[in-house]
């Protein structure tokens, strides 16, 4: 079946450091990959996507190479910020399957001045 | 451009009652998806609607359904509440159509606490 795996946290960065927050998928087909990002108390935003082996999505600075060799989707950023504290969701979905997005579990980023 | 709207944002339910979540799309967004987040089981699909149809369903019990309006608004409803059943409950709209790698835009969600 379809699945997301990540990195546990939560992550803990000082400001300006940098940030890699692992994650590795398992799918049948060709899946589309996300990274979403959930603010305390608020939905999930779209941080950025890819749709197909070797595209790269990038936004606010992240960035996250579709990788189809390693099946991974790793989220990087090369000087976080404390308003980057948040959890960050990878999610796949299967286009011309079910088209729902599988999660993982969430990484929590936590950055301090 | 408006985004997802929920409503209502809070709710406190007591056992045993029914709870009716709104969801409204972005304009011209034919698919409305359903996700239950809790802490312990994290997000969780519940079910998709396009065009007044009901696409894809998770793996819920029948006390969860739900339904898409000509206008594609979206409602869930939950009967017979449980305790568990307490979590937030997040609406995602999409073009739709029958590739997902439009992305979906996610509402601010619904919170429900059963007591």
């Amino acid at each position: 079946g379809n699945s997301v795996t990540q990195m546990e946290g939560p992550v803990t960065l000082s400001e300006e450091a940098f940030l890699t927050i692992n994650c590795t998928y398992t799918a049948t087909g060709y899946p589309s990959l996300f990274w979403y990002v959930q603010y305390p108390g608020e939905g999930l935003q779209l941080l950025l996507k890819a749709t197909k082996a070797d595209d790269k999505g990038s936004n606010k600075g992240f960035e996250a190479t579709y990788r189809k060799e390693t099946t991974s989707f790793h989220l990087e950023k090369g000087s976080v910020q404390v308003s980057d504290s948040a959890v960050y969701f990878c999610a796949l979905s299967v286009p011309y399957n079910t088209d729902k997005l599988i999660f993982g579990t969430g990484t929590r980023l936590q950055v301090f001045p | 451009k408006a985004g997802v709207t929920q409503t209502p944002r809070y709710l406190i339910k007591t056992r045993g009652q029914q709870v009716t979540l709104s969801c409204s799309p972005i304009s011209g967004h034919r698919s409305v998806s359903w996700y239950q987040q809790t802490p312990g089981q994290g997000l969780q699909f519940l079910f998709e609607y396009f065009s007044e149809t009901q696409r894809n369903k998770g793996n819920f019990p029948g006390r969860f359904s739900g339904r898409q309006f000509s206008n594609s608004r979206s409602e869930m409803n939950v009967s017979t509440l449980e305790l568990g059943d307490s979590a937030l409950y997040l609406c995602a709209s999409s073009l739709g159509g029958t590739g997902s790698d439009y992305g979906y835009t996610f509402g601010s969600g619904t919170r429900l606490t059963v007591v």
